[in-house]
């Protein structure tokens, strides 16, 4: 089983929708959690962190359910530039070494 | 800034031959990860460095795979030698703790 699990779409919403990505993860010891997102042909990029109470920035909102070990990430109002890959990304760390683990993707396509 | 710089962008090689991908991280960034992303196994941790020393490669996926950190700017992955089930995006990315940063990555092509 996949350490970490991702719908891989694709999500094909219009402009102005508001659409969900579910993520979840199946280390327990995991201790810190992002949103990651990467660009056709590009490198991945720090889109946002995820803390336990949740957290906003923008049109982007990140929630942690730490019981369930699940991941979400909210976007209103979609924009056409919010068309990219979305990776869910665990960090755990343990006997002195830390990584983190990627899952595969969502891939959001906003038309116009 | 330059942020991660990988060479090179794209490596287009015949199967059996000897490759080399290259990677300066960020200056003052204490760890370095190699990863390969490909569409059916998404991004994969290969191998990575804290302070020059690898930590962890239990993600190198046979002996054909090596690496190496001389110094705090410089990492090397070796591929020795190539099969086309190699043909990957290879990513190389630095990190000060908290915090990845990612290069562009290398397209490589085994044919």
């Amino acid at each position: 089983r996949k350490e970490v699990e991702q719908d891989p779409g694709p999500f094909n919403v219009p402009e102005g929708a508001t659409v969900a990505f579910n993520c979840t993860y199946s280390n327990s010891a995991s201790q810190s959690f992002f949103w990651y997102r990467q660009d056709c042909r590009k490198e991945p990029k720090l889109l946002m962190s995820v803390y336990s109470s949740g957290n906003e920035d923008g049109r982007f909102t990140a929630q942690l359910n730490r019981a369930s070990q699940y991941i979400s990430l909210l976007i209103r109002d979609s924009k056409l530039s919010d068309s990219a890959t979305y990776l869910c990304v665990v960090r755990y760390s343990g006997a002195g070494s830390y990584q983190l683990t990627f899952g595969k993707g969502t891939k959001l396509s906003v038309i116009p | 800034d330059a942020g991660v710089i990988q060479s090179p962008r794209h490596e287009v090689t015949e199967m059996g031959q000897e490759v080399t991908l290259r990677c300066k991280p960020i200056s003052g960034h204490n760890s370095l990860f190699w990863y390969r992303q490909t569409m059916m196994r998404g991004l994969e941790l290969l191998i990575y460095f804290n302070n020059n020393v690898p930590i962890d490669d239990s993600g190198m996926p046979e002996d054909r795979f090596s690496a190496k950190m001389p110094n705090a700017s410089f990492s090397t992955l070796k591929i020795q030698p190539s099969e086309p089930r190699d043909s990957a995006v290879y990513f190389c990315a630095s990190s000060p703790g908290t915090g990845y940063t990612f290069g562009s990555g290398t397209r490589l092509t085994v044919v």
